[in-house]
C-alpha cells in the first residue's frame, strides 16, 4: 500500500516562499503529483515529478528525490490567491493514485 | 472550466432512497475515476474505469455500484447508504492510465446522507 504525510497546515507572508514537504512510502511508483484545491472547488493539477530533481513551472517548482521518498513543492512570490489546500499524491499502479491528507497554506498580507 | 462535470452539485437523501450521480467529461479522455472527500480525510480513490472497463475497485461496499456505459460518461448509483457516507463525491478523468498522465477533477457533488 501507499503511505503518505505532508504537514497538515502552513501559514506565510504574502510575496515570500513557502516549501510543503511530502513524504512517501510505496510499494509501487509511477510519479508524484502535487493538485491545489481551492475550498468549495476541485483539485487543479499543479505538477508532475518521477525523475530525480527540481521541475520549475513559473512560481511553483516541485521536486524529488525517490531514494529518500521526498517530494516539495515550493512557491515563490506568494500570492493571497495562493491559499489553498495542496495535495501530494503518489501515482501506483493500474492508475491508482493515492493521496495524502492536503496542507492547508494561509497566505497573510 | 475544467471540462468535467457533475450533477448534481448537491444531493440530500435519507437511506432508503436510490439516487445516482453523473459524471461527464468533455476532454476525449480514457480514464475516469470516482473520489470520496470527507471532512479531515484525504481523497480516498473508489473506481478507477478504463475504455469502459473497471480497472479498480477500492474495496467499495456494494451500496454504492459505478456503471461507465461510453468513456464519455461515469455513474455512480447509490441506495441504502448510511449517514457516514456523506461527502464529497469527485469525479476526474485522465488521457489514460499511463504514469504521467495528471487527473482533471469535476466541481464534486456534495452528498448529505439524513
Amino acid at each position: 500500500g501507499q503511505n503518505i504525510d505532508q504537514p497538515t497546515e502552513m501559514t506565510a507572508t504574502e510575496g515570500a516562499i513557502v516549501q510543503i514537504n511530502c513524504t512517501y512510502q510505496t510499494s509501487g511508483f509511477n510519479g508524484l503529483f502535487w493538485y491545489q484545491q481551492h475550498a468549495g472547488e476541485a483539485p487543479t493539477f499543479l505538477s508532475y515529478n518521477v525523475l530525480d530533481g527540481l521541475e520549475e513551472k513559473g512560481r511553483f517548482s516541485s521536486f524529488l528525490s525517490r531514494s529518500k521518498g521526498y517530494s516539495y513543492l515550493l512557491l515563490k512570490e506568494l500570492q493571497m490567491k495562493d491559499s489553498a489546500s495542496y495535495l501530494c499524491a503518489v501515482r501506483g499502479n493500474a492508475g491508482k493514485s493515492t493521496f495524502g491528507d492536503g496542507t492547508t497554506l494561509t497566505v497573510k498580507p | 472550466e475544467t471540462g468535467v462535470t457533475q450533477t448534481p452539485r448537491h444531493l440530500v437523501m435519507g437511506m432508503t432512497n436510490k439516487k445516482s450521480l453523473k459524471c461527464e467529461q468533455h476532454l476525449g479522455h480514457n480514464a475516469m475515476y470516482w473520489y470520496k472527500q470527507s471532512a479531515k480525510k484525504p481523497l480516498e480513490l473508489m473506481f478507477v474505469y478504463s475504455l469502459e472497463e473497471r480497472v479498480e475497485n477500492n474495496s467499495v461496499p456494494s451500496r454504492f455500484s459505478p456503471e461507465c456505459p461510453n468513456s464519455s460518461h461515469l455513474f455512480l448509483h447509490l441506495h441504502t447508504l448510511q449517514p457516514e457516507d456523506s461527502a464529497l463525491y469527485l469525479c476526474a478523468s485522465s488521457q489514460d492510465l499511463g504514469r504521467r498522465y495528471e487527473q482533471y477533477f469535476g466541481p464534486g457533488t456534495r452528498l448529505t446522507v439524513t
